[in-house]
């Protein structure tokens, strides 16, 4: 399988604070770690890909004193939502991608998301 | 800019029935080509892929065709069941972009019993 995890699935949180998620890829050593926002009945937008010990790349528009990745392991990525703010309020989604062949492309498989709601 | 983009918002089925989801991409680039299931507050699950050297490829239920002289994509799901109602995301990878994937905009499938 390729089992994908995060956590927490679901967090509120006071204006101002904090809040960190985790992607953990369980049975596989991801490559490379994506994250995204979504909002309701919207796609899913890229915000940064994470590659271990490498600094993120993130998409234009997102800020990444605001949105902090840290690729720790190849099973670890976290996304620290730094003071955040009502408008923060969406649900965050982690992938990892796993090789199919050698060269070839790889697969994203996803976490469960979390929902945050910034009060 | 590039896009993938889906044709239809929603699609309304009777169940048994077969289904077909289209999509449309761009990108002359992407060289593969993946369709998500997204279920109401759920992370996308993977339901098949395919390869820009192939036109066709079936899985459990589900077909993928890949017509690269118009650029279109689409979901086939055989014998349409109450599970499958969701959103459906089709999603291109651009060859050389570190596996990073473009998505459609998603269309809801649903199964009228």
């Amino acid at each position: 399988g390729a089992v994908v995890s995060q956590h927490p699935s679901r967090v509120i949180c006071k204006s101002g604070t904090s809040v960190k998620i985790e992607c953990r890829s369980l049975d596989f050593q991801a490559t490379t770690m994506f994250w995204y926002r979504q909002f309701p009945k919207q796609s899913l937008m890229l915000m940064a890909t994470s590659n271990e010990g490498s600094k993120a790349t993130y998409e234009q528009g997102v800020e990444k004193d605001k949105f902090l990745i840290n690729h720790a392991s190849l099973t670890l990525s976290t996304l620290t939502v730094t003071s955040a703010h009502p408008e923060d309020s969406s649900f965050y989604i982690c992938s990892a991608t796993r090789p199919l062949l050698a060269g070839g492309p790889s697969t994203q498989y996803f976490g469960p998301g979390t929902r945050l709601l910034v009060l | 800019g590039e896009s993938v983009g889906l044709h239809l918002p929603t699609l309304s089925v009777q169940e048994g029935d077969n289904s077909i989801i289209n999509c449309a991409y761009s990108n002359s680039a992407s060289d593969y080509f993946i369709w998500y299931k997204q279920e109401s507050g759920k992370g996308p699950q993977f339901i098949i892929d395919i390869r820009s050297n192939m036109d066709k490829r079936q899985g459990q239920r589900v077909t993928v065709l890949l017509n690269k002289t118009v650029k279109h994509l689409s979901l086939q799901i055989a014998a349409t069941q109450p599970g499958d109602s969701a959103v459906y995301f089709c999603a291109e990878n651009e060859a050389g972009a570190n596996s990073k994937l473009t998505f459609g905009k998603g269309i809801t499938l649903s199964v009228r019993p």
